[in-house]
């Protein structure tokens, strides 16, 4: 079975501050990682993945998340948070091996970008 | 760029109803998937769907839902008889096979309200 943890439901910086939102995840299996976001009353788009290599990950908008896997853990940063960013961010775990590839994500943390 | 679209944006019925929720994939993928939100709670995987058949189904998804893919062009979701627990945002959801895994499009989803 797989899961994700997502510690803090909401998470507030300031605008310029560095963006931090937590992830672990279990998977008895190699995992594939996902960020998503959701902005309000859209759906969720794709932020970035890992899939194998290359251990630090970089998506859009500036943000990146480092695979550990010592840690269990696919946390997301951006050095330098902007009021567009908002949002809900919703961490996924996949993998290959494990049913059809399905999603499954974490609870999600809110991100509150302040002036 | 390509998008998954989903109709209606916001369902209200009565329990006991039958509602569709449709979903138009983008068009050279192969791969469908329906996800759930229940306001407050994590997105749920509900069922993926490959070559016209179901590939994978939680245990959410009971005899109450149904999939169809009825022109190769619509991707519906059929909830027989809704009930009240049945209220939430359903995301379709649609991908293609990359090296070496499914990358999956979101939807802006239905939300659905049962009375």
């Amino acid at each position: 079975a797989q899961s994700v943890t997502q510690l803090g439901s909401h998470v507030s910086v300031s605008e310029g501050a560095l963006v931090l939102l937590r992830c672990n995840y279990s998977s008895s299996v190699p995992p594939y990682l996902f960020w998503y976001v959701q902005y309000p009353n859209q759906g969720l788009q794709l932020l970035l993945k890992y899939t194998t290599g290359a251990t630090l990950v970089k998506g859009i908008n500036g943000f990146e998340a480092e695979f550990k896997k010592s840690e269990t853990s696919f946390h997301l940063t951006k050095p330098s948070a902007h009021m567009s960013d908002a949002a809900e961010y919703f961490c996924a775990v996949s993998s290959l091996i494990i049913g059809f590839q399905k999603l499954v994500f974490g609870t999600g943390t809110r991100l509150l970008v302040s002036p | 760029e390509p998008e998954v679209t989903q109709t209606p944006s916001h369902q209200v019925t009565q329990m006991g109803q039958e509602v569709i929720l449709r979903c138009v994939p983008i068009s050279n993928h192969l791969y469908f998937y329906w996800y759930r939100q229940i306001l407050g709670q994590k997105v749920e995987f509900l069922v993926s769907f490959y070559n016209n058949e179901i590939s994978e189904k939680s245990e959410i998804f009971d005899d109450q839902f149904s999939v169809e893919r009825p022109d190769g062009s619509n991707f519906t979701l059929k909830i027989r008889s809704t009930k009240l627990e049945d209220s939430a945002m359903y995301f379709c959801a649609s991908g293609y096979r990359g090296d070496p895994l499914v990358t999956q499009y979101f939807g802006p989803g239905t939300r659905l309200t049962v009375l």
